[in-house]
C-alpha cells in the first residue's frame, strides 16, 4: 500500500485566493482525519470523517475553511479566501474507526499564503 | 485551552545518554496516551501508547510512564542515539473515541 497520500506537498498562493487540498487514504480505513501544524499550537485537529460522514469539525477555525469526503477513497480540505495566518502544514491521516493507535500519516502540504 | 501540553519546545542531549521528554495533560477522561515521532518533510508515525491502566510501558529503547494523579506523562530514551533526532508528540484519547489531541511537540536532538 502507497499510505496516504497528499497533494500538492507544497502550495504558495496569494493571499485571497481559494486553495484545495487533497488525500487519498489508506485502502479499507474508514476514518480520515485532518490536522494543521503551527509552531503555536503543535497539530490542532481540524475535522474528522468516520464512514465519509463528518463526526466532529469543531476544530475548523472559520467559516472560510471547509471539508469534503465525497467518496472513501477521496477527501479535499479547502479555505476560501486564503489569508497569511493559514500558512502552516496540513496533516491528512486515516485508520480504522476506534483504532487510534492506527493512524497513518500522509506527509503533509506545506501552505504559504502571501 | 490546549488540553495536552508539551512545554520544552526542544531538547538536546548527548549520544548515549537518556532522554526524557516531557507532557502534561488537563482532562483526566482521557484513558490512552501516545507518542508519536516526526522527521522533517515527513508525516508523524506512531512510536509508543499506554493505556490508563498501567503505569508503564516499554519497547526496546522506549518507555513511557504516566502518572495519572499528576496527569503527566513522560517518554524516556535509553540510550539516545543520532537517527532519535526529530520532533516528538505526545497525544491523548478517549478509547471509546476516534479522535487523538496532540501536543505542540519537543523538538529533540541528539548531539555527537
Amino acid at each position: 500500500d502507497a499510505g496516504v497520500i497528499q497533494s500538492p506537498r507544497h502550495e504558495v498562493t496569494e493571499m485571497g485566493q481559494e486553495v484545495t487540498l487533497r488525500c487519498k487514504p489508506i485502502s479499507g480505513h474508514n476514518s480520515l482525519f485532518w490536522y494543521r501544524q503551527t509552531m503555536m499550537r503543535g497539530l490542532e485537529l481540524l475535522i474528522y470523517f468516520n464512514n465519509n460522514v463528518p463526526i466532529d469539525d469543531s476544530g475548523m477555525p472559520e467559516d472560510r475553511f471547509s471539508a469534503k469526503m465525497p467518496n472513501a477513497s477521496f477527501s479535499t480540505l479547502k479555505i476560501q479566501p486564503s489569508e497569511p495566518r493559514d500558512s502552516a502544514v496540513y496533516f491528512c491521516a486515516s485508520s480504522l474507526i476506534g483504532q487510534i493507535y492506527g493512524y497513518t500519516f500522509g506527509s503533509g502540504t506545506r501552505l504559504t499564503v502571501v | 485551552d490546549q488540553q495536552v501540553k508539551q512545554n520544552s519546545p526542544s531538547l538536546s542531549v548527548q549520544e548515549g545518554r537518556i532522554s526524557i521528554l516531557n507532557c502534561d495533560y488537563t482532562n483526566s477522561m482521557f484513558d490512552y496516551f501516545l507518542w508519536y515521532k516526526k522527521y522533517p518533510a515527513e508525516g508523524p508515525t506512531f512510536l509508543i501508547s499506554i493505556s490508563s491502566i498501567k503505569d508503564k510501558n516499554e519497547d526496546g529503547r522506549f518507555t513511557v510512564f504516566l502518572n495519572k494523579s499528576a496527569k503527566h506523562l513522560s517518554l524516556h530514551i535509553v540510550p539516545s542515539q543520532p537517527g532519535d533526532s526529530a520532533v516528538y508528540f505526545c497525544a491523548a484519547a478517549y478509547s471509546s473515541a476516534s479522535k487523538i489531541i496532540f501536543g505542540s511537540g519537543t523538538r529533540l536532538s541528539i548531539r555527537p
